[in-house]
């Protein structure tokens, strides 16, 4: 079936650094999202992303945070600077209409802030 | 507010046993109800959705029954199998771009 990719798989970096993760989702997708996944925890939505802007976001979603997809490349999420409380694992997931559409999810990249 | 509640974090069953993982919403409204299945190292991916015409989604043997009267899409399965061993997600789509999900019931199936 149609799959998300994630890169990188696995990112750690040092508290105050800039992280950016990258998401490739399905080719004909229009609507992209993060969620975030605090170890032990439930899924959490952060943000979704439609026609170049962001729709929706949740509390989560820090003024340190951004998204963007530039034409034809990767759905990124950027975190500057990072703080301790940013480890987690980020989905990404994308699907083609809103709504009660199905998003396809990525396997996730796990952030390690030290 | 609007929320997806899964009582139960760890569920083990023998094979061939039925399953039963609950779920229950709060909401004002009904909402578009999903159940999610992520194996372990994969990504979550989609195991069966609710209609608005109150048919009973199926898939892989798993069904589930939307009961607005009680707030509550629980996944059912008549016998257990050692594959379906993974982590289940519950979770609402609230009319919006963005699904709202369960804590998780982590499936473990033994021999």
């Amino acid at each position: 079936g149609p799959k998300v990719l994630q890169i990188p798989s696995h990112q750690i970096i040092d508290m105050g650094q800039m992280v950016t993760l990258n998401c490739d989702p399905v080719s004909n997708h229009l609507y992209f999202y993060w969620y975030k996944q605090i170890l032990g925890q439930q899924m959490e939505f952060l943000v979704n992303f439609y026609n170049g802007k962001v729709m929706e976001k949740s509390k989560l979603f820090k003024d340190q945070f951004s998204v963007e997809r530039p034409d034809g490349s990767y759905f990124t999420l950027k975190i500057q600077p990072t703080a301790l409380e940013d480890s987690a694992v980020y989905f990404c997931a994308s699907s083609y209409w809103g709504g009660d559409a199905e998003q396809f999810f990525g396997p996730g990249t796990r952030l390690t802030v030290l | 507010g609007d929320s997806v509640t899964q009582t139960e974090g760890l569920v083990t069953l023998t094979e061939g046993l039925p399953v039963m993982l609950n779920c229950t919403y709060q909401s004002t409204y009904s909402p578009f109800l999903f159940w999610y299945v992520q194996h372990l190292n994969e990504a979550p991916k989609l195991l069966l959705k609710s209609f608005t015409d109150n048919k009973r989604p199926e898939h892989q043997g798993f069904h589930a029954t939307l009961h607005k009267s009680s707030s509550s899409f629980h996944l059912q399965k008549s016998s257990a199998q050692l594959s379906d061993s993974a982590l289940y997600y519950c979770a609402a789509n609230y009319g919006n771009e963005k699904i709202t999900f369960g804590a998780g019931t982590k499936l473990t199936i033994k021999p």
